[in-house]
């Protein structure tokens, strides 16, 4: 079966500072993708980062990027540079087998706090 | 430039009542979600559909009905609503993942229904 582990609930950063959010999953697809989303406290979901299994490079956007580790099924978000408002829940995705539609299993998520 | 809207914002039902919520993308996109939001458990896939005139069952479609009224709409209805069906409600919508490979699913701001 399919899984997606986010092992911290919660963390703390100081502004300006580098945080790196943990994600492993489980699959025994040879393509799949993995997402990053982001849910600050308004509840809006918002989409940061994909890296598809057969991408060599690890995926970037701006101050995120993804520390893509296959062989260790993780796929880590590295957030540089911290800010104030980076302060939200953050959450893992993989897109899931079968059919054509890009359905996501969801882990549980980190809740991020960044300190001034 | 809308993206996914979803109505209503906020509900509160008795038990055993029924409600629909509605969602509509103007993205044209033929997929489209709808996902629930508990606390500690991320969020989980309810239904799905392909494109207009399909849908199918994800994790948790239990107590839930759905129908794809065209492409741009995804409605959700619950007959019989039930206390456990206190939840966040997201709707989502992405392009097809065939030949595609990077389709991040685009949220609705989601609806907080409260079942007493």
């Amino acid at each position: 079966a399919q899984k997606i582990t986010q092992t911290q609930p919660g963390m703390f950063v100081q502004e300006k500072e580098a945080v790196t959010l943990d994600c492993t999953y489980d699959t025994s697809d040879q393509s799949y993708g993995l997402f990053w989303y982001k849910q600050p406290s308004s509840g809006e979901m918002i989409f940061l980062i994909y890296q598809g299994s057969y991408d060599e490079q690890n995926a970037t956007e701006g101050r995120y990027s993804l520390n893509f580790q296959k062989a260790r099924k993780s796929a880590n978000l590295v957030i540089s540079a911290s800010q104030l408002g980076d302060s939200a829940m953050y959450f893992c995705a993989m897109r899931a087998k079968g059919g054509a539609t890009n359905k996501l299993i969801f882990g549980t998520g980190t809740l991020l706090a960044v300190q001034p | 430039n809308a993206g996914v809207t979803q109505t209503p914002k906020f509900q509160v039902l008795k038990t055993g009542q029924s409600m629909t919520l509605q969602c509509a993308q103007d993205m044209n996109h033929n997929s489209m979600y709808w996902y629930r939001q508990d606390p500690g458990m991320g969020l989980r896939l309810i239904y799905y559909s392909a494109s207009e005139g399909t849908t199918d069952k994800g994790e948790v479609p239990n107590g839930y009905n759905v129908s794809r009224l065209n492409k741009r709409e995804f409605s959700l209805r619950l007959e019989s609503a039930a206390p456990s069906q206190t939840s966040v409600y997201f709707c989502a919508s992405s392009g097809n993942f065939r030949g595609e490979r990077n389709q991040p699913q685009h949220f609705g701001d989601g609806t907080r229904l409260s079942i007493l």
